[in-house]
């Protein structure tokens, strides 16, 4: 059973065009993360949801914009793509209330490629 | 403001040879440091966190807070070990945002 799943797991867009990225969780957790991972394999956080509540937005264009209709769902949308916004979006869930470990768990990750 | 380094990006080593894997951190309130490991086509994953102080496929790492590093270290690298390695910054009691390095990339060669 896989816990953290995303889809698409490859999108190739052409420029200027919107896309979705839909992650789900079956671990029950209450928080969700969308990293991005650029081409020198920097892994940098973008946003994080805890009970479908936005609690951390990094400096992230406002051409992104998660939405979570409910704790086990985190989408990410994007409009208008541009070159730089080519990389691999990780999705991540992590518990952060009651018995925390702190660890995250991540999905396998969907590489969006702007032409 | 949390940050961490990883200072270097590639590290290629023979099998049987010992790999230290450096990261430093900055952080002004209680850390908890992770690493994470990303095998060729495979999700990142935790490997080890320094509060259970467990040694996990060999790998310990212990966290000095003087120095402010929790270095990765094993004595006898295998190939497949070979992986990209993240050390991970969170707060101590649960943090909402974990911070990662830049990663650094192991080679382990036959």
């Amino acid at each position: 059973d896989t816990a953290v799943s995303q889809t698409p797991k490859y999108l190739v867009t052409q420029m200027g065009n919107d896309k979705s990225i839909k992650c789900e969780q079956n671990l029950g957790h209450d928080t969700m993360y969308w990293y991005k991972q650029d081409s020198k394999k920097f892994l940098k956080i973008m946003f994080s949801y805890n009970n479908k509540e936005l609690i951390i937005n990094e400096t992230v264009p406002n051409r992104f914009s998660p939405k979570s209709p409910d704790k086990a769902h985190l989408n990410l949308h994007i409009n208008s793509l541009e070159l730089g916004d080519s990389a691999v979006y990780f999705c991540a869930s992590s518990q952060t209330s009651g018995t925390n470990t702190g660890e995250l768990f991540f999905g396998e990750g969907s590489r969006l490629t702007v032409l | 403001a949390q940050r961490v380094t990883q200072p270097e990006k590639l590290l290629s080593v023979f099998k049987g040879a010992p790999v230290e894997l450096k990261c430093n951190y900055s952080y002004s309130g209680s850390p908890e440091l992770f690493w994470y490991v990303q095998y060729s086509r495979q999700r990142l994953q935790l490997l080890l966190r320094h509060i259970s102080r467990e040694s996990i496929k060999g790998f310990t790492a212990d966290l000095n807070k003087g120095e402010t590093s929790f270095h990765l270290k094993k004595p006898f690298a295998q190939e497949e070990d070979s992986a990209m390695y993240y050390c991970a910054l969170g707060s101590q009691g649960g943090s909402e945002k974990l911070v990662f390095g830049k990663g650094m990339k192991l080679t382990v060669n036959p």
